[in-house]
């Protein structure tokens, strides 16, 4: 069975400082893998996703993802975190032959800036 | 503008008491699906459709009930709620094979 693990429930970084979210992932053929945020009060947008190739990821709002298949990992990192990024952080896991409809998601990340 | 919408984004029922939280969207996707968020446990898939007139279960589909009649709509009933259904409930939906799921703002549905 698929299962995404994040095991950080909340981060506090100063802004301009550096960010990286862990996400692990358990799934038995290859993984289809997404990074999604929630910003207060609002639905989840995808920041970005991984199927296949260059296992570092770019996505949007200046983020990026590397995947490493040995660590079973998929980390979002960010170089200069902005106060706007506060938000939660959702890793999920998804499988092909579903469409990407059965995402199994992380318990998220919470992440604080502090000024 | 591009969208999915949710309603009624809060609502406070009784146990029993039937209630449908309705979703739409405008950009003509093909599957749609529905979540429950709760503190601690992330999101969890209800139910999800791949095509108009097809369903399928999600991770937690004990008492709700979907249907997809038309392309657009993708409305979530609860025939007979129950406080442990007091959630934040999110809609979405995305093109065929995307893995982009576009997500409602969300409802927030108590229980009493």
């Amino acid at each position: 069975a698929q299962s995404v693990t994040q095991p950080d429930i909340h981060i506090t970084v100063s802004e301009g400082a550096s960010l990286e979210l862990r996400c692990n992932y358990s799934y038995g053929a290859t993984p289809y893998l997404f990074w999604y945020v929630q910003s207060p009060g609002q639905g989840l947008q995808l920041l970005l996703k991984y199927f296949s190739g260059d296992t570092l990821v770019q996505g949007i709002k200046g983020f990026e993802a590397e995947f490493k298949r040995s660590q079973s990992s998929f980390n979002l990192r960010k170089p200069s975190v902005h106060w706007s990024d506060a938000a939660e952080y959702f890793c999920a896991v998804g499988a092909q032959d579903t469409g990407f409809q059965k995402l199994v998601f992380g318990t998220g990340t919470r992440l604080l800036v502090s000024p | 503008e591009a969208q999915v919408t949710q309603n009624p984004r809060y609502l406070i029922t009784v146990t029993g008491k039937k209630l449908t939280v309705t979703c739409s969207q405008n950009m003509n996707h093909e599957y749609m699906s529905w979540y429950r968020q709760d503190p601690g446990l992330g999101l969890r898939q209800i139910y999800y459709s791949m095509n108009v007139e097809v369903t399928d279960k999600g991770d937690v589909p004990e008492g709700y009930k979907v249907s997809r009649k038309e392309k657009r709509n993708f409305p979530l009933i609860l025939e007979s709620p129950s406080p442990n259904q007091t959630s934040l409930y999110f809609c979405a939906s995305s093109r065929k094979q995307s893995g982009e799921l576009f997500f409602g703002e969300g409802s927030r549905l108590t229980v009493l």
